[in-house]
């Protein structure tokens, strides 16, 4: 079961595109690397997922190298309503993916 | 609304009394999971259900808990003579097969 690594905590400004980077060093082949965000006192929410390259959406963008043992999700022009806890979550089946504590992204005016 | 719905949201109980949380999945999809979050920590698997069928279950699962999905639609989990250790916040989410997890807003239990 591949585990990941991601930054604690981070700070940045409204406007600013915020690049949040998950270390997964054990991928497997057929893994896919999934995003939440979740606010306090409630529950996560589904940003992105993806297996190879990139992916975007209307909310994120999501990068990730040929060696696939890390990406980058990267939100841009964030605003006060995007401070929460982002996950990284690597694997097949929901059951099995491991969730850490997240990042805690604040954003300030 | 068409997403994953729990009940209560909030639920204060005494130690030792038994309490039981509702979930309704998405309607279409078969697969439905419990997690259990504490405070500053991700969410931890308990159990999941594909239709009625309870696949797997977490060592976390004590003899205390159970859980049900008679039709393969709702679920409930129950846990047996609370403790203060099982305050959390419980949440259920579903999924298709094993297409990206959905999940509700959370059951808050205190165990005072």
């Amino acid at each position: 079961l591949a585990k990941t690594t991601q930054p604690i905590s981070m700070d940045s400004y409204e406007g600013q595109e915020v690049n949040i980077t998950c270390s997964h060093n054990n991928i497997a082949t057929n893994d896919y690397i999934t995003w939440y965000q979740q606010f306090p006192s409630q529950g996560p929410r589904f940003i992105i997922q993806g297996y190879k390259t990139k992916v975007t959406n209307e909310v994120a963008s999501l990068f990730i190298p040929a060696d696939r043992k890390s990406s980058t999700l990267s939100l841009p022009r964030v605003s006060l309503s995007d401070t929460a806890v982002y996950y990284c979550l690597v694997g097949v089946s929901n059951y099995q993916l491991i969730w850490g504590a997240g990042t805690k992204l604040i954003i300030k005016p | 609304d068409t997403g994953v719905s729990q009940d209560p949201r909030h639920k204060i109980t005494k130690r030792g009394q038994n309490v039981t949380f509702r979930c309704d999945p998405i309607s279409e999809h078969n697969r439905l999971y419990w997690y259990r979050q504490t405070l500053g920590q991700g969410p931890e698997f308990l159990t999941y259900f594909q239709n009625e069928a309870q696949l797997e279950k977490s060592r976390l699962l004590s003899d205390r808990f159970s859980a049900e999905r008679p039709k393969g639609s709702f679920s409930t989990l129950e846990i047996q003579r609370t403790e203060q250790g099982d305050s959390a916040m419980y949440l259920c989410a579903s999924s298709l097969a094993d297409r990206v997890a959905f999940f509700g807003q959370g059951t808050r239990l205190t165990v005072v």
